[in-house]
């Protein structure tokens, strides 16, 4: 059973700030480290996969790292914006199924 | 193809009733997922399909619960003798053998009452 762990639970910045959180997953038996932007009221939206240890990925002003070996991911922001006012879920899979953490929720004041 | 869609959006029940929500995954998918995500918790693996076949069940999935996709294409997620503590937002995604990660529907969110 896997066990992915997320922080902070919940963050406020303001507009302009950068900010990361943290998903840490167990090292063992691991395949692919996923990231999701979950909107209110909407999908849970596609940011990264990574599978490689040192992998880095990224999308206009959000960047993600990979650490297979110690077990964690860093999400990065740079610049705020409100629009990136969301909850941001991590997910470690095997190759069926992906197993969740609980979130880092983001809300950017303006 | 408009991605995945779930239906209904909202649904509240008194407990004890059955429920069944729908989900139409991207067409050409062949793996679909549900989960179940609760107030300050991540989401939840249910169950997941590789064309009609149910592949996997997790042990949230009592006996009242079941899931089908007939004919591998849209499946349906039944809860019978609903309690309050089956309130959550059911989620389903899609996607391809071979291919990482998947694609998400906006969920159900059901209130048992």
């Amino acid at each position: 059973i896997l066990n992915v762990e997320q922080s902070p639970q919940s963050l406020h910045v303001q507009e302009g700030d950068s900010t990361n959180f943290t998903c840490s997953f167990p090292s063992s038996n691991f395949y692919a480290l996923h990231w999701y932007r979950w909107e209110t009221a909407k999908s849970p939206e596609a940011l990264f996969v990574m599978t490689l240890n040192g992998d880095e990925k990224k999308k206009g002003r959000i960047s993600a790292t990979l650490n297979t070996k110690e077990g964690y991911s860093y999400l990065y922001i740079k610049g705020s914006q409100p629009e990136d006012s969301a909850t941001y879920l991590c997910a470690s899979s095997l190759q069926n199924d992906m197993r969740f953490g609980a979130g880092t929720r983001l809300t950017v004041k303006p | 193809d408009t991605g995945v869609s779930q239906n209904p959006r909202h649904k509240i029940t008194k407990r004890g009733q059955n429920v069944t929500f729908r989900c139409d995954p991207i067409s050409e998918h062949n793996r679909l997922y549900w989960y179940r995500q609760t107030l300050g918790q991540g989401p939840e693996f249910l169950t997941y399909f590789q064309n009609e076949a149910q592949l996997e069940k997790s042990r949230l999935l009592s006996d009242r619960f079941s899931a089908e996709r007939p004919k591998g294409s849209f499946s349906t997620l039944e809860i019978q003798r609903t309690e309050q503590g089956d309130s959550a937002m059911y989620l389903c995604a899609s996607g391809l053998s071979g291919v990482l990660g998947y694609t998400f529907g906006s969920g159900t969110r059901l209130t048992v009452v």
